[in-house]
């Protein structure tokens, strides 16, 4: 399959380490955050996400953290594996003529070496 | 496990030729999404529905590009004539609400204009 961001920022870790991957967003408005992982030729799928009211949302092996005083979002990937290897992004959602639209960040590249 | 299903998935076309991409989103999800996804980048949004409404278009080329969702189902998206530059990754999503929450993404149709 082709590669999907090959001129993105890439995170390389060595598997089992811990990953940390930052996302700045640009609306102060956003009121939901999505984190998405995009894998060579396949759509984005969800990973996690969490709500403005929030500065903390826990799931399996991934944390996301919210800051919004600066406009901030991490990923952070516990005990990384080499199927983590994708690209990754963050998205903010934000009410526009009563529907929410949802904007992508630019993406980074995680690559997990064994 | 309920997708959102897009064909065909890859197409090869010459610039000035005219193609057209099809949708199937998870049934009962009422809002669609047609994004474009230039390598490298994240997506943006073309084109938004509620069932068989348009609710935002404004980042569609729309001397070339249309869209339509006729029975509030299944979903279309047609360029003609191509160009060169329209040479991306278009990815469709739906949600169950009005773009409230998770979108689901199918697999993406990559189009190359030579």
């Amino acid at each position: 399959g082709e590669s999907v961001g090959l001129h993105l920022p890439t995170l390389s870790v060595q598997e089992g380490d811990n990953s940390i991957i930052n996302c700045a967003y640009s609306n102060s408005a956003s009121d939901y955050f999505i984190w998405y992982k995009q894998e060579s030729g396949k759509g984005p799928q969800f990973i996690i996400d969490i709500r403005s009211n929030m500065d903390k949302r826990q799931g399996q092996r991934v944390t996301v953290l919210l800051n919004k005083t600066v406009k901030h979002l991490s990923l952070q990937i516990a005990a990384t594996q080499p199927g983590d290897s994708a690209v990754y992004f963050c998205a903010e959602t934000y009410s526009s003529g009563g529907y929410n639209k949802l904007i992508f960040g630019a993406g980074t590249r995680l690559a997990v070496h064994p | 496990e309920a997708e959102v299903a897009q064909s065909p998935r890859y197409k090869i076309t010459e610039k000035s030729q005219a193609v057209a991409f099809w949708c199937d989103p998870i049934s009962g999800h009422a809002t669609l999404y047609w994004y474009r996804q230039i390598l490298g980048q994240g997506p943006e949004l073309l084109v938004q529905f509620q069932d068989e409404s348009v609710v935002d278009d404004s980042q569609l080329p729309k001397d070339r590009f249309s869209a339509e969702r006729l029975k509030g189902v299944d979903s279309t998206l047609k360029i003609q004539p191509a160009e060169l530059g329209d040479s991306a990754m278009y990815l469709c999503a739906s949600s169950p609400r009005r773009g409230v929450g998770e979108q689901f993404f199918g697999p993406g149709t990559r189009l190359t204009v030579l």
